[in-house]
C-alpha cells in the first residue's frame, strides 16, 4: 500500500517568515495529493489540494508543487502569521471514480509554530 | 462547520467492552470514510463506504466493524476495547466514490478513553 513519510515533525518559523514542509509518497499510482490543517483539539480542515496533472497550485499565501517523477510534494506558506500554527498534515491517495477508492493515507503530521 | 455529525463526543469505557461511534455525512455525501488518530500513529484509515457498500479497508482491526445504513450514516462498532484503542476517531464525507474527484470533509471526532 501506499506510504507517505512527511517531514520535518516540528517546525519552527519566526512570524512573517516562509514555511516549507516535505512529504514523500511511495505509490507511483497516487493522483491526488491533499493537504489538512489540524488546530488543537479540532478537525482536520483542508487547505489545498493538488492532482497529478499540475505541478503546482496557489491560494492565496498558500501554495502546493508536485514533482512526480521524484514523488514528492510540498506545502508552502508565505508570510505566516500567528493564525498558521497547527498541525499539518499531507496525504496521498490513488483513487478515482470507478475502482481503487482506497482512502487517503496521512503523512504523520508537521508542528507548525509561529514565533511572534 | 463541516456538516459531518458524530455522536458521541467523549465516550469512556472500560476494557473489554464494546462501543459504537456515530457519523452522520453531510447532505448529499455518499461517501463515509473512518479514521483513527493516536498521538503516535497520526491519522489512521479504517474504512470506506460509498452508498451503503463497503469500497476499501485500511488498518481495521478484526475486534472492529462498520456499517453504513440505507439512509447513508455510518457506524463503527469497536469491541473487546484495549487500553490501547483510546484515542480521536474521525469521520469523513465526500459526495463521490473516491478522494481524487471529491475531498473528504471531517467531522469534530469521538474520543474514546479506555481504562
Amino acid at each position: 500500500g501506499e506510504n507517505v513519510e512527511q517531514h520535518p515533525s516540528t517546525l519552527s518559523v519566526q512570524e512573517g517568515d516562509s514555511a516549507v514542509i516535505k512529504c514523500t509518497y511511495s505509490d507511483s499510482a497516487s493522483n491526488y495529493f491533499p493537504w489538512y490543517k489540524q488546530e488543537l483539539g479540532k478537525r482536520p480542515q483542508l487547505i489545498i489540494d493538488i492532482r497529478s496533472n499540475v505541478g503546482e497550485k496557489k491560494d492565496q499565501r498558500i501554495a502546493v508543487t508536485l514533482n512526480k517523477t521524484a514523488k514528492h510534494f510540498s506545502l508552502h506558506i508565505t508570510e505566516t502569521q500567528p493564525e498558521d500554527s497547527a498541525v499539518y498534515f499531507c496525504a496521498a491517495s490513488n483513487g478515482h471514480a470507478g475502482g481503487g477508492a482506497d482512502g487517503l493515507t496521512f503523512g504523520k503530521g508537521t508542528h507548525l509554530i509561529i514565533q511572534p | 462547520d463541516s456538516g459531518v455529525t458524530q455522536t458521541p463526543k467523549h465516550l469512556i469505557t472500560a476494557t473489554g467492552q464494546r462501543v459504537t461511534l456515530r457519523c452522520s455525512p453531510r447532505s448529499g455525501d455518499l461517501s463515509v470514510y473512518w479514521y483513527q488518530q493516536s498521538l503516535d500513529q497520526g491519522l489512521q484509515f479504517l474504512i470506506h463506504y460509498y452508498n451503503g457498500e463497503e469500497r476499501a479497508k485500511g488498518n481495521i482491526l478484526e475486534r472492529f466493524s462498520a456499517q453504513q445504513f440505507p439512509d447513508l450514516h455510518s457506524e463503527l462498532n469497536l469491541s473487546s476495547l484495549e487500553l490501547g484503542d483510546s484515542a480521536l476517531y474521525f469521520c469523513a464525507s465526500s459526495v463521490g466514490s473516491a478522494p481524487y474527484n471529491s475531498p473528504l470533509h471531517f467531522g469534530n471526532g469521538t474520543r474514546l478513553t479506555v481504562t
